[in-house]
């Protein structure tokens, strides 16, 4: 199966600040490579996603990037806000994982006012 | 909207009890699964099914069992609950298996 990791475990910012997170994995065939937010007491939601033929993908303030050769992948925050403040989680799916995500961890960002 | 919903949203249950968690969709997905989230673990998958014939084991099925009553509803079972057991439960939704997945509310489980 695959294994997951992120990192950082918690991390800590000021507003306004940039924040990255990465997320290792295992399974050179992965090919879906999704990050989700999980705000205090509710459901896990996705953020932003790629796939294996994408090296990069933006949406607003936040963007994913891939390196397939290293087998990592990383959300960037940019010009952080308080709202941010959540739990993010990794979540690679494919190869000999069909149909089931992975989730990393978690990591758990606070943005400072 | 079309959403995921799950009942109950917290139970407290004794050790060796039987209980249900039941999950519906108004989404028309095909594909559901049910995770557990414990704090530093992430979310991991205990079982998914693929379509109302089709039920998968996960990472972590020991313990557990799940019914596909229908392409809308897919119900999780704890036969005799343990301390263990509490957790956070997730149901999810996706359409393909590589997909978004959607999740539900959540419910709180204490097994004491």
């Amino acid at each position: 199966g695959e294994n997951v990791e992120q990192h950082p475990s918690t991390l800590s910012v000021q507003e306004g600040d940039s924040a990255v997170i990465k997320c290792t994995y295992s399974d050179s065939a992965s090919n879906y490579f999704p990050w989700y937010k999980q705000e205090l007491g509710k459901r896990p939601q996705l953020i932003i996603d790629i796939r294996s033929n994408v090296g990069e993908k933006k949406d607003q303030r936040i963007a994913v990037t891939l390196n397939k050769t290293a087998k990592h992948f990383s959300l960037h925050i940019t010009e952080t806000q308080p709202e941010d403040s959540a739990v993010y989680f990794c979540a690679p799916a494919g190869g000999t994982s069909y149909g089931k995500l992975t989730f990393g961890q978690g990591t758990i960002l606070t943005v400072h006012p | 909207d079309a959403d995921v919903t799950q009942t109950p949203r917290n139970r407290i249950t004794k050790t060796g009890k039987r209980i249900m968690l039941e999950c519906s969709q108004t989404k028309g997905h095909d594909r559901m699964y049910w995770y557990r989230q414990d704090p530093g673990l992430g979310l991991r998958l205990i079982y998914y099914s693929f379509d109302v014939k089709d039920i998968n084991k996960g990472e972590i099925s020991d313990g557990y069992s799940v019914s596909r009553q229908a392409q809308a509803k897919f119900s999780l079972s704890l036969e005799s609950a343990i301390p263990n057991q509490t957790a956070l439960y997730f149901c999810a939704t996706s359409d393909p298996p590589h997909g978004n997945r959607y999740f539900g509310p959540g419910t709180r489980l204490t097994v004491t």
